[in-house]
């Protein structure tokens, strides 16, 4: 059974940091696209940031370009996320999705962690 | 980018219903796109795949047809665990992009 469980999230102030975690188990690293989706308080899904099974390629929506980046280390089947100069927009909980593959055919988002929440403020 | 747009936003229906929901999509994503269905609080679930093809374990009053630009999502005879809100994606470029979700009330 595949598993995403994400961490790091948390309260942090305007302008401020954040490193995002999700850890994967019950599958083969490096075989599938990762993705970060994120979801405002009452609002609907937005797919924020991509990486390929590789690390090498990465993707991301045009509002969170040059503040986020999105790895992985395959060796520990992990993803990450930094989180650089945080606005009041970017609170929402952040969904660590897994690919069924890494080809177009297979990009579709097959398992989901349960998130991790990002509340900027002061 | 790809804007992905849903219809209705809401939709109120009974158990028994026959409910379709649209997703248009800005240009041809030919057949990449996907359904999600979300519970309040809980992650999103994978409903079907390549427009049309159901996720293991979805239930076949689930169907999903459409190509290109226009798809749409049907559910055959509503049941009391289907309503929810249902986001569509594509996922033929990227960024991919979702819809903006249809919530499916209890009328």
């Amino acid at each position: 059974e595949v598993q995403l469980e994400e961490s790091g999230g948390g309260l942090v102030q305007p302008g401020g940091s954040l490193r995002l975690s999700c850890a994967a188990s019950g599958v083969t690293s490096g075989t599938y696209v990762l993705s970060w989706v994120r979801q405002a308080p009452g609002k609907g899904l937005q797919w924020v940031a991509g990486i390929s099974g590789s690390g090498y390629s990465t993707y991301y929506e045009d509002s969170v370009k040059g503040r986020f980046t999105v790895s992985r280390d395959n060796s520990k089947n992990m993803l990450y996320l930094q989180v650089n100069g945080l606005r009041d927009e970017d609170t929402a909980v952040y969904y660590c999705a897994k690919s069924s593959g890494d080809q177009r055919s297979t990009w579709y988002l097959d398992d989901w962690g349960r998130g991790t929440l990002v509340t900027v403020s002061s | 980018d790809i804007q992905m747009t849903q219809s209705p936003s809401t939709l109120s229906a009974s158990v028994g219903d026959r409910v379709t929901i649209t997703c248009r999509a800005s240009q041809s994503i030919g057949l990449w796109l996907a359904w999600y269905q979300q519970r309040p609080g809980k992650a999103p679930k994978l409903l079907m795949f390549e427009t049309s093809n159901l996720e293991s374990g979805v239930p076949s009053r689930f169907s999903g047809a459409g190509s290109g630009t226009e798809f749409t999502l049907t559910i055959s005879s509503l049941q009391p665990d289907d309503f929810a809100t249902y986001y569509c994606q594509q996922y033929n470029y990227f960024p991919f992009s979702f819809g903006g979700g249809t919530k499916v009330e209890i009328k």
